[in-house]
């Protein structure tokens, strides 16, 4: 079952904070952070794992709720290059390594 | 090092044609996904491989489409007898491992418009 995003879509003024949530009604094991320009591929931002352990960028951060099986991606003092489409994906433990992915969050930032 | 690799970035057929996209991934990646996604849409998943196998193919929209690799590397996506709704841009990404903590390196994509 996908993932569920919030919000949809945001407008932020450069230097403003964000956040964006990703929730799943199935136990996880692990949740991945994307982001995809447009016209671009996605590109990796974050892996974080049930029991704690995170993998990503250092000036990403986010947070996950095993018990709530919901991550929440962390964008602060935003910057132009922050714009795009952020979506998460998770993995459970039916979903055979394969990788929900979320419908999306469309992030705007205007300078 | 070299990235993932798709060919072509794009690709116009007809209706009712074959057509045949092609994945180069990291080497040493022994993961290899391919993704479908529709304009401003999200990612669809369609298959995976773990070397050369494909243990999860539920994916695949129908059975005008399948997927080979070879090698333990280049990976073909075929579809038959393609249909106006195939249009979209086709993604494939690789990664060390299908475990849990392995971020995925995604190609360029190639856009199929079927006319």
């Amino acid at each position: 079952q996908q993932p569920v995003q919030s919000p949809q879509a945001v407008i932020l003024r450069e230097g403003e904070d964000a956040v964006i949530n990703c929730s799943s009604s199935k136990a996880l094991y692990s949740v991945h952070w994307y982001r995809q320009k447009h016209g671009e591929a996605p590109v990796f931002l974050m892996i974080l794992l049930k029991g704690g352990e995170q993998k990503g960028h250092e000036k990403i951060s986010a947070s996950f709720n095993e018990k709530k099986q919901q991550s929440s991606l962390y964008l602060t003092a935003s910057q132009l290059s922050y714009s795009g489409t952020y979506f998460c994906g998770t993995v459970s433990q039916d979903s055979n390594y394969q990788l929900i992915w979320g419908a999306g969050t469309k992030l705007i930032i205007k300078p | 090092g070299a990235g993932v690799s798709q060919s072509p970035s794009n690709k116009v057929t007809e209706k009712g044609k074959d057509v045949e996209l092609r994945c180069d991934p990291i080497s040493g990646h022994t993961a290899l996904y391919w993704y479908r996604q529709s304009l401003g849409q999200g990612l669809e998943f369609l298959i995976y491989f773990q070397g050369n196998s494909a243990p999860d193919k539920s994916g695949l929209p129908s059975d005008r489409f399948s997927a080979e690799r070879t090698g333990g590397s280049v990976s073909t996506l075929t579809i038959q007898r393609t249909q106006q709704e195939d249009s979209a841009v086709y993604l494939c990404a690789s990664s060390l491992s299908p475990g849990l903590g392995y971020e995925q390196y995604f190609g360029p994509g190639t856009r199929l418009t079927v006319t």
